[in-house]
């Protein structure tokens, strides 16, 4: 089964540090990977998607994700938080392929980012 | 704002109980999807409706049903409810059916505890 991990459960970082947030998936062929962003009392916003084509991808917020197929990898960086980057952040992979996961999408645990002023 | 509205936005009821949560999806989409997000699961996938019929089914209680109706709008359905179904119930929708490769907007959820 296809599987989503998040390695770190919490990330500090001081206001104006990058960021690198990082997600590793399990699966036999290379998924749709996405990154959400869950603020406080808010529901998910996306912030990007991978599909296929540059394996670097654009987000809002300035924050963009590289796919590494060698690593199974899609992390999220932000070359300076801002404050109001704080949040839950998700990645999310779904299968490309029609079936019955059809439009499934299977998340990480999550990253918690805390933002020192 | 995605778009996506959920009523209510908080209940709180009692063990053996039965709730309803509603779902409204941006406006000519026509696929919704239904998540539950808990402290010990995570956000997990429920089921898919698209156009009325059921497309996708996940990690769906048999003491949970959706349906979606012809405006569109779709209803979870929670029954006998349990201390472990407190969570927070999630939304979204899509454009079509084919949700692989499309963006999934989340409506804010509908936090449920049960007592």
């Amino acid at each position: 089964a296809q599987s989503v991990t998040q390695p770190d459960i919490h990330i500090t970082v001081s206001e104006g540090a990058s960021l690198e947030l990082r997600c590793n998936y399990s699966y036999g062929a290379t998924p749709y990977l996405f990154w959400y962003v869950q603020s406080p009392g808010q529901g998910l916003q996306l912030l990007l998607k991978y599909f296929s084509g540059d394996t670097l991808v654009q987000g809002i917020k300035g924050f963009e994700a590289e796919f590494k197929r060698s690593q199974s990898s899609f992390n999220l960086r932000k070359p300076s938080v801002h404050w109001s980057d704080a949040a839950e952040y998700f990645c999310a992979v779904v299968l490309n392929a029609g079936g019955t996961s059809y439009g499934k999408l299977t998340f990480g645990q999550g990253t918690i980012l805390t933002v020192h002023p | 704002d995605s778009g996506v509205t959920q009523t209510p936005k908080h209940l709180i009821t009692a063990t053996g109980q039965r709730v309803t949560l509603r779902c409204s999806p941006r406006s000519g989409d026509l696929s919704v999807y239904w998540y539950q997000q808990s402290l010990d699961q995570g956000l997990q996938f429920l089921i898919q409706y698209y156009n009325g019929e059921e497309r996708a089914k996940g990690n769906i209680l048999e003491r949970f049903s959706a349906q979606q109706f012809p405006d569109l709008h779709s209803e979870l359905n929670l029954s006998s409810l349990e201390l472990g179904d407190s969570a927070l119930y999630f939304c979204a929708s899509s454009v079509g059916a084919a949700g692989d490769f499309e963006t999934q907007y989340f409506g804010p959820g509908t936090r449920l505890l049960v007592l």
